[in-house]
Parts: structure tokens; sequence; C-alpha cells
């Protein structure tokens, strides 16, 4: 079964400093799509970034971008120049590829952003 | 257009009641999910329906009936529902892409009290 862990449960952030939240995951499969959602206090998922297994390039999305490290199984998320609107609960998310949508949550790290 | 609507966003209702949560996108998707989330945890998959027919059924009890009339709504009918069922529901829906990242994206919830 595919397992995904996210170590911390909460972490904080000086605005405009960076923050890096971490994320493992586990599994026997190669092809497979890992993914970062953001949950604010409006309770909306929202999707932040992918990344592709096969692919070697780390993703990038403006102020986020992840280190993809295939061979240890991790996946963390960098948020560059943080910003108060950055302030969620991030959940990482494994979905192996061409199966019809199961998203394997880890179990969320809470982000605070301080002024 | 990456928007999935919801409706409503706030239900409460008796153990007795019967009532109906809505889900609507317009992207052309094909795939379409009922997800269920209590506080600071992630969600859980309830349901997945592909090209209008139920694809997954998460071992969810039969108090939860999930309906998808055609390709852009789905619907989820609540009948004789008990207090632990109280949460956020969450509908997503997802391309079905051929080849590539089938990923997922979230409408903004609806809350559900049971009394």
């Amino acid at each position: 079964a595919q397992t995904v862990t996210q170590s911390q449960p909460e972490m904080s952030v000086q605005e405009a400093e960076t923050v890096t939240l971490s994320c493992t995951y586990d599994t026997s499969e190669s092809d497979y799509y890992l993914f970062w959602y953001k949950q604010p206090p409006s309770r909306q998922m929202i999707l932040v970034i992918r990344q592709e297994a096969y692919k070697q390039q780390n993703a990038t999305e403006n102020r986020f971008s992840v280190n993809f490290q295939k061979a240890a199984k991790s996946f963390s998320l960098k948020i560059s120049d943080s910003q108060l609107g950055d302030a969620a609960m991030y959940f990482c998310a494994y979905q192996r590829g061409s199966t019809l949508g199961r998203l394997y949550f880890g179990r969320g790290t809470q982000l605070t952003v301080w002024p | 257009d990456t928007e999935v609507t919801q409706t409503p966003k706030h239900l409460v209702m008796g153990m007795t009641n019967k009532k109906s949560l809505k889900c609507e996108q317009h992207m052309g998707h094909r795939a379409m999910y009922w997800y269920k989330q209590k506080a600071k945890k992630p969600p859980e998959l309830m349901f997945v329906y592909s090209y209008e027919k139920l694809s997954i059924n998460e071992s969810v009890p039969s108090r939860f009936s999930p309906e998808c009339p055609n390709s852009s709504l789905l619907n989820l009918h609540l009948h004789a529902l008990q207090p632990e069922d109280s949460a956020l529901y969450l509908c997503a829906s997802s391309p079905l892409a051929s080849a590539g990242t089938d990923t997922q994206y979230f409408g903004p919830g609806t809350r559900l009290t049971v009394l």
C-alpha cells in the first residue's frame, strides 16, 4: 500500500522568508505523480504544484518549487518570499500512474506566516 | 477555468432528514469524486464516478447515496445520518487524461452538521 508521510505537523515562517515542507512516500511503482495541495481557512483544496515521477527536473510554480528525490522517495515543497496568504494546511499527495483518481494524502502540515 | 462549484456551503440537518449535496463542473472532466474530511485530517475518498458510472465505492454506509445524472453534475443524497457524519464534504473532478497527470480539482466544500 502507498503511504505518504509528512513529519512536520506545524511549521512557521516570517513573511518574505523561505520555508521548506517535508514529504516522504513509500511505493514500489515506477509510474506515479506527486502533488502539493494547500487548504486555507476557507477550506478549499487548491493545487499548488505537481510532479511526474519520470521527470528529472523539479517542478516550479512561481514562488513554489519542489525538491524531488526519487531514490530517497522524498518530495519537499519550498516556498520562497512567503506571504501572509500562504498560511494554510499543506497536504502532500501521491497518485499511481494510469489509475483512476486514487489520491493518497499525508496528514498535512499547518503553516503559519508571521508578519 | 478550473472551477468546481458546490452547494450548499453549509447544511444543518437532523438525523431523520433527507438532504442532498450538489457538485458541478463545466471543464469537460469525465471523473468526479466525493471526499469526506474531518477537522485537521486529510480528505478520505468516498466515491468515484468515471464516464458517469460509479467506479469506486470505498465501503461507504448506505445512508450516503451518490448520483451522477450527467457528466457535469454529481449529487450526494443523505438520509438518516449520524452525528459522526458531520464533516466537510469535498467534491473534485479530473479530466481522466489518457496520458500524463490526471489532476484533481476541488470544490469549496459543503460543511455538514448533523444534529
